[in-house]
């Protein structure tokens, strides 16, 4: 099942500079988009969502733009720090279908540098 | 803050045995979920569930899993007769609301490994 798609498994960034986090999905019924922090023992955290029907939505140091007819979306978090260090997984939601119901990419791991 | 919590940690059991992983969700939230990561993978959906029935399940929810909510506070996942590929890690989730948008909170998971 790839209908949600993280190509880079791992991403290394400088404290301070900004830290780039794509996702790109395959299925067009999928309506809300959202991106979890997961640390090691720990569940995913819920950082931030956009709908369909937004491109951009923004959280303090962390954005995610959608690109509706690219299939991608993307996390930026500016500035990054040491305490970001975790993995990044973005998820998808069907139109339709209980909020709960996400599909999930397969993560990237992100490593702030201090 | 509220938090979803799950017991055990960890739990292991011999194949063919049967496991109940507990969780209880945040005390406001309507909707509950399961879901699983084999290590190495992704998170992948289980089941969710609300007012006291199934709304939706994966093919991975096959009839060796079943989900209950006994007491209104605790949601349980039990795995009939556990089998070696069933080690995973298990995720309890809930959000407030079903179809509207609301973030689902999940807890710490619980490792179970079979052997």
């Amino acid at each position: 099942d790839q209908q949600v798609k993280q190509n880079s498994p791992s991403l290394s960034v400088q404290e301070g500079r900004i830290s780039i986090l794509n996702c790109d999905y395959t299925n067009s019924m999928f309506d809300y988009f959202l991106w979890y922090k997961k640390y090691p023992a720990e569940g995913p955290t819920f950082l931030i969502s956009i709908s369909s029907i937004k491109d951009k939505n923004e959280d303090g140091r962390f954005t995610v733009f959608l690109n509706k007819s690219a299939k991608h979306l993307s996390l930026h978090i500016v500035p990054s720090q040491p305490g970001d260090s975790a993995v990044y997984f973005c998820a998808a939601r069907p139109r339709g279908t209980s909020y709960g119901k996400l599909t999930f990419g397969q993560g990237t791991i992100l490593t702030v540098h201090p | 803050e509220p938090e979803v919590t799950q017991t055990p940690s960890h739990q292991v059991t011999q194949m063919g045995q049967e496991v109940i992983l507990r969780c209880v969700p945040i005390s406001n939230h309507l909707y509950f979920y399961w879901y699983r990561q084999i290590l190495g993978q992704k998170v992948e959906f289980l089941v969710s569930f609300y007012n006291n029935e199934i709304s939706e399940k994966s093919e991975i929810f096959d009839d060796q899993f079943s989900v209950e909510r006994p007491d209104g506070s605790n949601f349980t996942l039990k795995i009939r007769s556990t089998k070696l590929e069933d080690s995973a890690m298990y995720f309890c989730a809930s959000s407030e609301q079903g179809l509207t948008n609301t973030e689902a909170f999940f807890g710490q998971g619980t490792r179970l490994t079979v052997v």
